[in-house]
Formats: structure tokens, C-alpha cells, sequence
């Protein structure tokens, strides 16, 4: 059974940088294809996809947030990590990690989600 | 304004049979596969279609889904009161080289 958990701070001041972590279970990100993304959902929105990372530490990112986002893995740990520079208000969101089983598709199984507030 | 286009809202009876569109363009759904998302308010997305017609275990097979050329669809047949929620589509795009959302459907059922 595959399942993920985001985890990390419920509120950022302006400014500062986020990082979250994804522990997940029931898959490994070894086999060839398989990745774990970021999506977030600011309150009454829609998704938005943020990066992803595969097995062979390939990564990719939004071409809006490029410069602002950093996203590793930790093989052993079963964890990815993403760290978000220079919050600001607009990036209030729940944040969620996602698997994806294979390369150029869209996430299937997801975490709970976490509600990081950007706030002073 | 989100790359794939679906309605903002759609209702429909129970039992009554219901379509939810998605459209893209040949760099998105032309040449990837579409998964859809259902989420009720307060929680996460769950996958319901994955490779534009697959269903995971445990989803209901009132849902299906289908896709042609740049555009896909998700069907319900015999829409239930606990259906209700909000629906997005989703692939990849080879344009952007990364994931993109519909911008989501409401479904009320009356």
C-alpha cells in the first residue's frame, strides 16, 4: 500500500524559506520511472504543480518557480525533500506530495497535505 | 488560467449520467496520458481514471474515463449524492516539461 506524508512548519514569515518533507512508504524510488512530486493548492483554488524528482535524481520544476525551488531525495530514508525560498503571502497553500509510477505522467497516490500559512 | 480547459461547474439527478471535459493541445494530452482526480472539500485528490481510462482498486466502475485527440473526458454513470466534489484532469507537457492541472470542475448533484 503506498501512502505519503508531507511534514514541515504550518507557518513561514515573509521572506524566509520553507522546507518540507515527504516520508513515504510502500514503494522505493529505485525502480526506473518512478518519482515523487510537489503540488500545492492555495485555499479555494486550483492545483498547481511545483517539482518532481525520479529515480535516477532526475529533477524538474515549474518554469514559474524555477529559481525558488530545490527538491532532493534521500534513498535510504524513504524521503523528499523540497525547500521553497523567499515566501511571501501569495504562497499560502496546502502543500501536497504525490508518486507518480512513471516518466511524462501526472502524479497518482497522494499525502494528506500540509497547510503552510505565509504570514508575519 | 490554467493550459487545460475544463467547465468551472456542472450538475446533474441522481442516476443521471454526467461528462466532464478537458481540453489541451498536441504538446499535453495529444502525447500524454490524462489521470482524474476527484477531491472533497477538506482533502486530498484521489485518483479515480490513471492512463486515460485505467481505474485503481476500490474506485467505483460508474467512473470512466476516455480520451480522443487533444482532449479527454471523465463519465459517471448513475451520478450518486456522494459524488459531489471538485474534479480535475491532469498529464504531462512536453512544452513546459512538467505536470499541468485542469483548472477543476464543481459537481453538484441536485
Amino acid at each position: 500500500q503506498i501512502t505519503l506524508k508531507e511534514s514541515g512548519p504550518t507557518l513561514v514569515k515573509p521572506t524566509q524559506t520553507l522546507t518540507l518533507t515527504c516520508t513515504f512508504s510502500g514503494f522505493s524510488l529505485t525502480p526506473r520511472g518512478v518519482g515523487v512530486g510537489w503540488v500545492r493548492q492555495p485555499p479555494g483554488k486550483a492545483l498547481e504543480w511545483l517539482a518532481l524528482i525520479y529515480w535516477n535524481d532526475d529533477k524538474r520544476y515549474s518554469p514559474s518557480l524555477k529559481g525558488r525551488l530545490t527538491v532532493t531525495r534521500d534513498t535510504s530514508k524513504t524521503q523528499v525533500v523540497l525547500t521553497m525560498t523567499n515566501m511571501y503571502p501569495v504562497d499560502t497553500a496546502t502543500y501536497y506530495c504525490a508518486h507518480l509510477y512513471d516518466y511524462w505522467t501526472a502524479p497518482d497516490y497522494w499525502g494528506q497535505g500540509t497547510l503552510v500559512t505565509v504570514s508575519s | 488560467q490554467s493550459v487545460l480547459t475544463q467547465p468551472p461547474s456542472f450538475s446533474g439527478t441522481p442516476g443521471q449520467r454526467v461528462s466532464i471535459s478537458c481540453s489541451g493541445s498536441n504538446s499535453n494530452i495529444g502525447s500524454n496520458t490524462v489521470n482524474w482526480y476527484q477531491q472533497v472539500p477538506g482533502t486530498a485528490p484521489k485518483v479515480l481514471i490513471y492512463s486515460n481510462n485505467q481505474r485503481p482498486s476500490g474506485v467505483p466502475d460508474r467512473f470512466s474515463g476516455f480520451k480522443s485527440g487533444t482532449s479527454a473526458s471523465l463519465a459517471i454513470s448513475g451520478v450518486q449524492p456522494e459524488d459531489e466534489g471538485d474534479y480535475y484532469c491532469a498529464t504531462w507537457d512536453d512544452s513546459l516539461n512538467g505536470v499541468i492541472f485542469g483548472g477543476g470542475t464543481k459537481l453538484t448533484v441536485l
